[in-house]
């Protein structure tokens, strides 16, 4: 069963701690990103791999990291440096085909700071 | 550089009508635009895409977009709204390997 996992579904963090959302893709995508998304205000990028051992910041990096050291797998760490990390966070990877690249996204993590 | 406007933020419909969601779009180079469709709290679904073939693109649900260049225009239309199409609706433009910019989205209502 292909596609794009996210886990876990809802993550509760109190403030100054660091926290790693998960994502892991079976569909043998190189590239792969993280997004953020407040109500709103639509996705803004956090990060993004366009193939292992290599990513660039996002419009909104300040307060995140990543690593991507296998190809299925591009997990991204909110910091205690990132201000207001409550928000719901999607990852997604792209598929390269004839007509151009299509993106597709997992379930998502829902991220509250207490 | 790269930019979309989602016309409205909010659009109510009544079950059985039609559905209008416009968007137009920027971009300095020939653009993929695409739909994607988000029900609460879950990832968001490819609904349809234009990628430089015909201009009246068919998606998943009954829904199609229309390609207008001379309008930078990609509005979203379905014939007869279902409750099931209450969701959040982002239009999105790309070009080439660049990120996808999204629309701030349309939050799409349908009244029985």
């Amino acid at each position: 069963d292909g596609g794009i996992t996210q886990s876990p579904k809802y993550l509760f963090r109190k403030e100054g701690q660091n926290v790693t959302l998960s994502c892991e893709q079976n569909l043998n995508h190189d590239a792969m990103y993280w997004y953020r998304q407040d109500p709103g205000q639509g996705l803004r990028l956090i990060y993004y791999s366009q193939i292992v051992n290599d990513f660039q910041k996002g419009d909104i990096a300040e307060g995140y990291s990543v690593s991507r050291e296998k190809k299925e797998s591009f997990p991204l760490t909110v910091t205690s440096a990132q201000k207001n990390p409550t928000a719901f966070y999607l990852c997604a990877s792209n598929s390269q085909g004839l007509a151009g690249p299509t993106q597709y996204f997992g379930p998502g993590t829902r991220l509250t700071v207490l | 550089a790269q930019s979309v406007t989602q016309l409205d933020s909010h659009v109510s419909v009544s079950e059985g009508t039609p559905v209008l969601l416009r968007c137009n779009y920027s971009s300095s180079y020939s653009p993929s635009l695409f739909w994607y469709v988000q029900h609460p709290n879950k990832g968001l679904q490819l609904l349809l895409k234009y990628t430089s073939a015909a201009t009246l693109v068919k998606g998943i649900n009954g829904f199609e977009a229309e390609f207008k260049k001379s309008e930078t225009s990609f509005h979203l239309t379905k014939p007869s709204a279902h409750m099931s199409d209450a969701a959040e609706y982002f239009c999105v433009v790309s070009s080439g390997n660049t990120p996808l910019v999204f629309g701030k989205g349309t939050r799409l209502s349908v009244i029985a």
